[in-house]
């Protein structure tokens, strides 16, 4: 199957910082990447879709000026956490699109102090 | 509305079969998703059904009714480590969007 990679793998900082996670596909291009949000002991929320080269697409009750995302080239994406609070605090997966077939990055745990 | 209905938490044997139900009720329908995914991991993918039926994948199999709006997914010769939460998800249209249910806990026991 495709590869997705993430980076960070974890990441912890402060309130109020901004933290940036990388999404790539490693061996696929992906014209489309999905950014999602899972808290503990609850499922994948979608937060977002990426198209490579236009603007993504928001799911209701996501802030796009807080979860910035940027979707530059075929193999990258990336979602920046502005200004962060604890209750941003959560497990971030993207995952790429390959003929209709989601393939999931590892995840990034993001702990806001 | 969209809803997709999975069981909380199962508890299974090993070496035992469990299957784990899902229901859905969608506005429309382009396919059906099952995944894994352990503690603190990003889901892998195991099944994916679009045509009523079985579909069997070695220890794995799931099943899709879609006037029933129904699936299963069948595990045998259970082992420890397939303990881990299984998602179901299904694929309203042609945006490749999917809609995630809760997910199952299963837990296997020796």
């Amino acid at each position: 199957g495709a590869v997705v990679s993430q980076h960070p793998s974890r990441v912890i900082c402060k309130s109020g910082t901004s933290v940036k996670i990388e999404c790539r596909s490693l061996d696929f291009q992906a014209t489309t990447m999905f950014w999602y949000r899972q808290f503990p002991k609850q499922s994948l929320m979608l937060m977002a879709t990426s198209n490579e080269g236009s603007k993504a697409t928001y799911e209701q009750g996501v802030e796009k000026d807080k979860f910035l995302i940027n979707h530059a080239s075929l193999t990258l994406s990336t979602l920046t956490v502005t200004s962060a609070h604890p209750e941003d605090s959560s497990f971030y997966i993207c995952s790429g699109l390959v003929h209709g077939e989601q393939f999931f990055g590892p995840g990034t745990r993001l702990t806001v102090l | 509305g969209q809803n997709i209905d999975q069981p909380t938490e199962m508890t299974a044997t090993e070496g035992a079969i469990v299957q784990i139900n899902c229901t859905y009720q969608t506005s429309g329908f382009n396919g059906l998703f099952w995944y894994q995914q352990h503690a603190g991991e990003a889901p892998t993918f195991l099944s994916y059904n679009v045509l009523d039926g079985l579909e069997e994948k070695g220890r794995f199999s799931s099943f899709l009714s879609r006037s029933k709006g129904y699936s299963y997914l069948l595990l045998k010769e259970l082992q420890m480590k397939d303990s881990a939460s299984y998602l179901c998800a299904v694929r309203e249209g042609s945006n490749y969007q999917l809609i995630w249910g809760a997910g199952t806990k299963l837990i296997i026991k020796p």
